[in-house]
């Protein structure tokens, strides 16, 4: 596609329920980005693909938190027994050089 | 890896003024700066960007200007708008200004243009 797909767009899950948010950046870009941002907030960094490397995770805030990124492609981030804390908008971006892509976010709200 | 800060956190301008946003960065192997801006239930979105080997950028309304010996960067709007209003983020590369590695974002100006 265009740009960057993410989906859900808005995901209500209860406290203790494991989560899947889906990201499709667009073809050919090597680098991919997951960034959390709550309400009112910036853009807190969580995991970054690049290319056929080993991901750098060092802004997953907990164990519950994982993403993998199948073919080079489609990314997945998994968020296990969620949190009240993890609501947030989970944004998904891609690159090739330079600036990024973002998704339009999932807004997840765990009740 | 690189810290980026930026202010103010929040900026109220008359339509028609000019509205600056000011940014620095620690890492002096960063080599590219790109903007921002986010409406309400959007994704971030890119509207300019500089690379360390220009000193000026502009486009229509918008201009970035970086001072490498400072390590600052500013993002400039003239003839501001009502639809100019959103949260505008900058952003430095750093991981020694690699063409690859990530951005680091500052914490966002909300900029509010008055009719």
């Amino acid at each position: 596609g265009a740009g960057v797909s993410q989906s859900p767009s808005n995901k209500v899950t209860e406290k203790g329920k494991d989560v899947e948010l889906r990201c499709d950046p667009i073809s050919g870009h090597t680098a991919l980005y997951w960034y959390r941002q709550s309400l009112g907030q910036g853009l807190e960094f969580l995991i970054y693909f690049q290319g056929n490397s080993a991901p750098d995770k060092s802004g997953l805030p907990s164990d519950r938190f994982s993403a993998e990124r199948t073919g080079g492609s489609v990314s997945t981030l998994t968020i296990q027994r969620t949190q009240q804390e993890d609501s947030a908008v989970y944004l998904c971006a891609s690159s090739l050089k330079g600036g990024y892509t973002f998704g339009s976010g999932t807004r997840l709200t765990v009740v | 890896g690189e810290n980026v800060e930026q202010h103010p956190s929040t900026l109220s301008v008359q339509e028609g003024d000019s509205a600056v946003i000011k940014c620095t960065y620690s890492d002096s192997a960063s080599n590219y700066f790109p903007w921002y801006k986010q409406e309400l239930g959007k994704g971030p979105q890119l509207i300019i960007d500089i690379r360390s080997n220009v000193g000026e950028k502009k486009d229509q309304r918008i201009a970035v200007t970086l001072n490498k010996t400072a390590k600052h960067f500013s993002l400039h709007i003239t003839e501001t708008q009502p639809e100019d209003s959103a949260v505008y983020f900058c952003a430095g590369k750093g991981d020694g200004g690699s063409t690859l590695g990530r951005l680091y974002f500052g914490r966002g100006t909300q900029l509010t243009v008055w009719p």
